[in-house]
């Protein structure tokens, strides 16, 4: 079992639809990191987390620490946010290694 | 003010060759991270560097290595290379302090044929 899980694996939605992308970890963590990859393999940092919420533009991330579980969200979806999202865990306070889940390929269909 | 900046972009080499990536932080980051991110994959993580000393490394044989240079940049060297060292190498650079997350460079992409 991956020790970062994210849930869907693939999600095609309608331009406008509300978003929803799940991680499960099952590793005590010092922080919850969300990135998006396009095509062609550029990583962005959309949120570092390690308790409660944080917005940015249309984009939410939220992190249960008990539950070992956090969300992204974003709102009134574009095309433009096709994309995939990759969600990562920092484990050990000694060193900045990132265990990453397998990502959730988003497409928004206009 | 450039972001973390890897070279070369693409990259083909022959099996049992050796190849050197480069890394170039954002400047005032001394920290560096390389990840590979095989096709379909998330990143698996290879080495952490900070101030110049390595602080972490990931599962990968010895034919990975790493250094890092006064000026916080870093190579990434891998020796008699396979087909499956094929993938996406990753670089990532961080500021000091809990508050900040990371910057990724767009990767150099090795083909090994």
């Amino acid at each position: 079992k991956n020790e970062v899980e994210q849930s869907p694996q693939n999600l095609t939605a309608q331009e406008g639809e509300f978003i929803t992308i799940n991680c499960s970890y099952s590793v005590g963590i010092s922080a919850l990191h969300w990135l998006q990859q396009h095509p062609g393999g550029g990583i962005v940092s959309l949120f570092m987390l390690s308790s409660g919420k944080k917005k940015h533009g249309r984009l939410i991330a939220t992190i249960n620490i008990q539950e070992k579980h956090s969300s992204l969200h974003i709102t009134a979806s574009h095309p433009r946010d096709s994309a995939v999202y990759i969600c990562a865990v920092r484990t050990n306070f000694g060193n900045e290694k990132l265990t990453f889940g397998t990502g959730t390929r988003l497409t928004i269909i206009p | 003010d450039a972001g973390v900046t890897q070279s070369p972009t693409h990259l083909i080499k022959t099996r049992g060759q050796h190849v050197t990536l480069r890394c170039s932080p954002i400047s005032g980051h001394k920290s560096v991270s390389w990840y590979q991110q095989v096709l379909g994959q998330g990143p698996q993580f290879i080495f952490q560097y900070y101030e110049k000393e390595e602080r972490g490394r990931g599962n990968f044989p010895d034919r990975f290595s790493a250094r890092q240079f006064p000026n916080y940049s870093s190579e990434l060297n891998v020796n008699a290379l396979l087909l499956g060292d094929s993938a996406l190498y990753l670089c990532a650079s961080r500021s000091p302090g809990q508050n900040y997350g990371y910057t990724f460079g767009s990767g150099t992409r090795l083909t090994v044929v």
